[in-house]
């Protein structure tokens, strides 16, 4: 398996712009995960999905951001207007739950900058 | 609402010294888990623990979960260059929240 792939992987835009995230989860997994990584704030969850489900959305920022998975193989992170403070390394990971078990594998990242 | 501290921000220790990173939650977790990112890389998971008092041990790393599975440790004893990165622990609580800690920022003298 490639693992969780993450497009693009850099994003330069303007303030103000659309900006559209994109992951697709390992094959199999049942939950998936959108973080946002920053110097000051760390690693914040933003929501996750189980079965293409939101359960916790409570991280998402504001209402600048969305977060949808139409299947169990897609799932977009879109800000819309941007803005400079939303500059950070956005990650998507995914996981399979057995039992209480559920490691969270990481995708490489998308590094996002807003001018 | 549920915070998970985790201490220290930094450390620099020497190659061949001890390492220890702890997290502390407002709440009982139901599990916790440990991850670490390489400068530049993202998270790689390493462990989860789930019962109380829990002690697992990955060769030279130790992991433990506190009694009453409010808190949690990261040991590495005689850290090598490889060990550099920040180390995260991930709380999850019963009610199906997750919450990373702040990260330990391990750098190391050669």
């Amino acid at each position: 398996d490639a693992g969780v792939i993450q497009s693009p992987r850099h994003e330069v835009t303007e303030m103000g712009q659309e900006v559209t995230l994109r992951c697709k989860p390992i094959s199999g997994h049942d939950y998936l995960f959108w973080y946002r990584q920053t110097m000051m704030r760390g690693l914040e969850l933003l929501i996750y999905f189980n079965n293409n489900v939101p359960i916790d959305d409570s991280g998402m920022p504001e209402d600048r951001f969305s977060a949808k998975m139409p299947n169990a193989s897609f799932s977009t992170l879109k800000i819309q207007p941007s803005e400079p403070r939303d500059s950070a390394v956005y990650f998507c990971a995914s996981s399979l739950r057995r039992n209480s078990y559920n490691e969270q594998f990481f995708g490489p990242g998308t590094r996002l900058t807003v001018l | 609402g549920q915070q998970v501290m985790q201490i220290p921000q930094y450390q620099h220790v020497q190659e061949g010294e001890d390492f220890t990173t702890y997290c502390n939650s407002s709440t009982t977790l139901s599990n916790i888990q440990w991850y670490k990112q390489r400068p530049g890389g993202h998270p790689v998971f390493l462990i989860q623990l789930v019962k109380s008092g829990e002690v697992k041990k990955q060769k030279r790393l130790t992991f433990q979960f506190g009694e009453a599975k409010k808190n949690s440790s990261l040991h590495i004893t005689a850290t090598q260059t490889t060990d550099v990165g920040t180390y995260f622990c991930a709380g999850y609580s019963s009610a199906s929240k997750i919450i990373f800690g702040s990260g330990t920022r391990l750098s190391i003298r050669p």
